[in-house]
């Protein structure tokens, strides 16, 4: 099983700024197979991204995603903070039962 | 697409519970199920999917006391848990499969959960 070890924990910053969230993998994910979902208090969870980078209907275009070569280091590019951004994020691997494992999240909280 | 969630409650360990999810919205015939649950203090945890039609998986936690089901007709998905126990305590999403009818795991659309707590 791979597990999903995102960093940091937390994220304090303000609005406005650039927030970088990490999603490392245990091995490397197969055809990029990797998703980011945002959560908000008392909310669902929202897809983001899936593919590593292709964003999902509704996303804003200040969202982006890479991943390496590798297919063991992703990123989740916020490139200036709305307020409406400040949640949690998760990664998550996808495609088929034997994955679907979820990281422990990101806090995005206002600093 | 809307997803709602029913069925969760407090009971003790052991107990059998029977999670239902009402949907609307799309065409839920074409589309794989699945549940998956937030467990207090740590993250998200796929529990369980069913494929359009009816192919079943569970997460290694769940499996041999969790069933899934579905009603097509009735546009429904069901999880019936038994032998509930603490590590069970989490909020129970129903999520609809981004790409159609096979388990991909990939979760477009969420309900807003329903709360099972075990505890004795």
């Amino acid at each position: 099983e791979i597990v999903l070890t995102q960093s940091p924990g937390t994220l304090s910053l303000s609005p406005g700024e650039r927030a970088t969230l990490s999603c490392r993998a245990s091995h490397s994910i197969s055809n990029g197979f990797l998703a980011w979902y945002q959560q908000k208090p008392g909310q669902a969870p929202r897809l983001l991204m899936f593919g590593a980078s292709t964003r999902a209907t509704g996303t804003p275009d200040r969202f982006s995603g890479s991943g390496s070569g590798s297919g063991t280091d992703f990123t989740l590019t916020i490139s200036r903070l709305d307020p409406e951004d400040f949640a949690i994020y998760y990664c998550q691997q996808y495609g088929g039962p034997d994955r679907g494992t979820f990281g422990q999240g990101t806090k995005v909280e206002v600093k | 697409v809307q997803l709602v969630e029913s069925g969760g409650a407090s009971v003790q360990p052991g107990r059998s519970l029977r999670l239902s999810c009402a949907t609307s919205g799309f065409t839920f015939d074409d589309y794989a199920m699945h549940w998956v649950r937030r467990l207090p203090g740590k993250g998200l945890e796929w529990v369980s999917g069913v494929s359009w039609n009816g192919i079943d998986a569970y997460a290694d936690s769940v499996k041999g006391r969790f069933t899934i089901s579905r009603d097509n007709a009735e546009k429904s998905l069901h999880l019936q848990m038994y032998s509930l126990g603490i590590d069970d305590t989490a909020l129970y999403y129903c999520a609809k499969e981004w790409g159609g009818g096979a388990l991909d795991l990939l979760f477009d659309s969420w309900g807003q959960g329903t709360l099972v707590t075990v505890s004795s």
